[in-house]
């Protein structure tokens, strides 16, 4: 079985700090593809990143990092120098099976990020 | 493109009676899928179609839900009866490859 967790429930950080959130998956499969979503209080589900299980490369885009690592299953996200408009749920997510079925993700319970000025 | 697209955004009802949700997915996508978000239960895959089929729809709570697509440009999840456990946030998404792109979601609320 897929199996996503996210154990951070909540983590709250101050305006300028780093802030990490950790992901561990399971599955059995050998390729699959890892994602965070983010969601604002708006509510929406805003994509973020995409990695396929083939790819451990590191990723960087702006003040967001991640590090993905298949020998302990883990893909975390690093937000550097945080702001209050990271202050969001973030998800993780997993799918697999290949062909059509890639939209079909098992999502963590979030971590609820708040962001103090 | 002006993305995947849910109405209504907001829905009120009352128990016992039936409400249909709505999505029109991005053009050229061929796989839709209907999310749930309670804070019991998180996200979770409700059903999805490919090509207007539907492929799985164990997430599928129980009989008084149904999902159809009559054709690729719309898709519809109909409660009925609608009970209070139902309310939730409901999400469409659609995809063609690797990523889900989704609707900004129903907001359910049945009293």
């Amino acid at each position: 079985a897929q199996k996503v967790t996210q154990a951070q429930t909540e983590i709250s950080v101050v305006e300028k700090e780093d802030v990490t959130l950790d992901c561990v998956y399971e599955t059995r499969d050998t390729t699959y593809y890892l994602f965070w979503y983010k969601q604002p209080p708006s509510g929406e589900l805003v994509f973020l990143i995409r990695r396929n299980s083939f790819d451990e490369q590191n990723e960087i885009s702006g003040r967001y990092s991640w590090n993905f690592q298949k020998s302990t299953s883990s893909f975390n996200f690093t937000i550097t120098a945080s702001q209050v408009v990271d202050s969001a749920v973030y998800f993780c997510a997993l799918s697999w099976g290949g062909g059509t079925s890639y939209g079909k993700l098992t999502f963590g319970q979030g971590t609820i990020l708040t962001v103090h000025p | 493109d002006a993305g995947v697209i849910q109405s209504p955004r907001h829905e009120v009802t009352e128990m016992g009676q039936e409400v249909t949700l709505r999505c029109k997915p991005i053009s050229g996508h061929n796989s839709l899928f209907w999310y749930r978000q309670t804070m019991m239960r998180g996200l979770e895959l409700l059903i999805y179609f490919n090509n207007n089929v539907p492929i799985d729809d164990s997430g599928m709570p129980e009989d008084r839900f149904s999902a159809k697509m009559p054709n690729a440009s719309f898709s519809t999840l109909k409660i009925q009866p609608s009970e209070p456990r139902d309310s939730a946030v409901y999400f469409c998404a659609s995809s063609l490859g690797q990523q889900a792109f989704f609707g900004q979601g129903t907001r359910l609320t049945v009293v």
